[in-house]
């Protein structure tokens, strides 16, 4: 299965400003998922992000707040803009290869607190 | 719409015990099943993959169960240990789309 290497780990940023996470898949993979998780929550998908094309947002996310660039099949970034407390959460990515047999991997986790 | 549900939210045992988690799912159209562990402010580790045409899988001291018809999987830990205690979440896919998943359970195994 492919693994995944998520930046940051953990960040503290203020209100107003914003954060970029990276996903590094070390194989080339067709999609590509954002997920939020807020505190005591399961888990929530943003987006989907495709190769080539303008990622697919969930209802009640949309680009403006949640940029997300996908310049090539290993890689994809996902930003928080104009950050409030709110957008305090845990930001995961995911990809799913050969997925039959391997189902779906998680980055580590972006654990963001807005102050 | 796709809707898993995770009993129980939480659960305490004392270490050493055998204990089940239960996942519930609307659509039994699904794809595969997926347990997760995650520990506290961290990401997800797969456990246990089960296929929709598989019954069970099982890695070692995990079984986990898949009974697509009545839309429904267990999650086995024999002899729990205080590493175990963490959340563990079920999410089931329907071919190449996101996951869904439940709002997990979280267990504490104490020594």
């Amino acid at each position: 299965s492919a693994v995944i290497s998520q930046k940051p780990s953990r960040d503290i940023c203020q209100r107003g400003t914003s954060l970029t996470i990276q996903c590094q898949v070390d194989s080339q993979v067709t999609m590509m998922f954002w997920y939020r998780q807020q505190p005591g929550q399961s888990l929530t998908l943003i987006a989907t992000a495709n190769q080539g094309s303008e990622a697919t947002y969930e209802s009640g996310f949309v680009i403006d707040k949640f940029p997300i660039s996908r310049p090539n099949l290993t890689f994809s970034t996902l930003t928080v803009s104009n950050m409030s407390p709110e957008d305090s959460s845990i930001y995961l990515c995911s990809v799913g290869t050969g997925i039959s047999f391997y189902g779906y991997t998680f980055g580590s986790g972006t654990r963001l607190t807005v102050v | 719409k796709q809707e898993v549900t995770q009993i129980p939210a939480a659960l305490s045992v004392p270490e050493g015990e055998n204990l089940v988690l239960n996942c519930s799912f609307t659509d039994s159209a699904i794809y595969n099943l997926q347990w997760f562990r995650q520990d506290p402010g961290k990401g997800l580790t797969s456990l246990l993959l089960i296929q929709s045409s598989q019954r069970e899988q099982t890695s070692g001291r995990l079984n986990a169960s898949l009974d697509k018809s009545s839309g429904r999987s267990t999650l086995y830990i024999a002899a729990s240990q205080p590493g175990d205690s963490a959340t563990y979440l079920c999410a089931v896919s329907s071919g190449n789309t996101p996951l869904v998943f439940g709002k997990g359970t979280r267990l504490s195994v104490i020594a």
